[in-house]
């Protein structure tokens, strides 16, 4: 099945902490795409890819980071710079037809929740 | 102002009801519009992909574009309490706009 995974499904984080969210997709998707998710607000862009080794920040990507090593793998770190991580993480991806017909496909979100 | 601008609901109907979902935008550069189901603790789903003006239907679903008042919908007939989801929108430019924009969404509540 293709698809797009996010593991893990809740995160627990602990103050001065880094953690890391994982996004898989076998789709063969050039563009991956990290969204963070608030109640009562659209999803926001963090940071975006749309070629291996090669990533963009976002509308908020302050406190995050991210790397593009392979083209099936786009992992998000929430740095402890992050002052209000607690939200939904969506990961997704698209063909990445810039200006074109691609759409985004999104993953099932990771729950980052801080203690 | 928002780019895009959704009612957050929630909107509650009866089984069986027409329901219509709506966004505004103030970008008239946006070409392609997205309607995306999302249920409770899940990731968004692709319902609806419209290009430019006009109506598209996929079984008890349409989604509407009106370009000149910059306002979308989505109508669902015969709605289902499976159907209680939340709505998000989403649009993105024409050309070299890889960008989309995605509405806060609203909430349906489609009671047996």
């Amino acid at each position: 099945d293709g698809g797009i995974t996010q593991s893990p499904k809740y995160l627990f984080r602990k103050e001065g902490q880094n953690v890391t969210l994982s996004c898989e997709q076998n789709l063969n998707h050039d563009a991956m795409y990290w969204y963070r998710q608030d109640p009562g607000q659209g999803l926001r862009l963090i940071y975006y890819s749309q070629i291996v080794n090669d990533f963009q920040k976002g509308d908020i990507a302050e406190g995050y980071s991210v790397s593009r090593e392979k083209k099936e793998s786009f992992p998000l770190t929430v740095t402890s710079a992050q002052k209000n991580p607690t939200a939904f993480y969506l990961c997704a991806s698209s063909t990445g037809l810039a200006g074109g017909r691609e759409t985004q496909y999104f993953g099932p979100g990771t729950r980052l929740l801080v203690l | 102002q928002k780019e895009v601008e959704q009612d957050p609901g929630p909107l509650s109907v009866p089984e069986g009801a027409i329901v219509s979902l709506n966004c505004t935008y103030s970008n008239s550069a946006f070409q392609y519009f997205m309607w995306y189901r999302q249920y409770s603790r899940k990731g968004p789903e692709l319902l609806m992909y419209t290009y430019s003006s006009g109506n598209k239907e996929d079984g008890r679903f349409t989604a509407q574009v009106d370009k000149s008042s910059k306002y979308i919908s989505l109508f669902i007939r015969d709605s289902q309490p499976s159907d209680s989801a939340t709505y998000l929108c989403a649009m993105r430019e024409g050309t070299g706009g890889f960008k989309t924009i995605f509405g806060a969404g609203t909430r349906l509540f489609v009671k047996a």
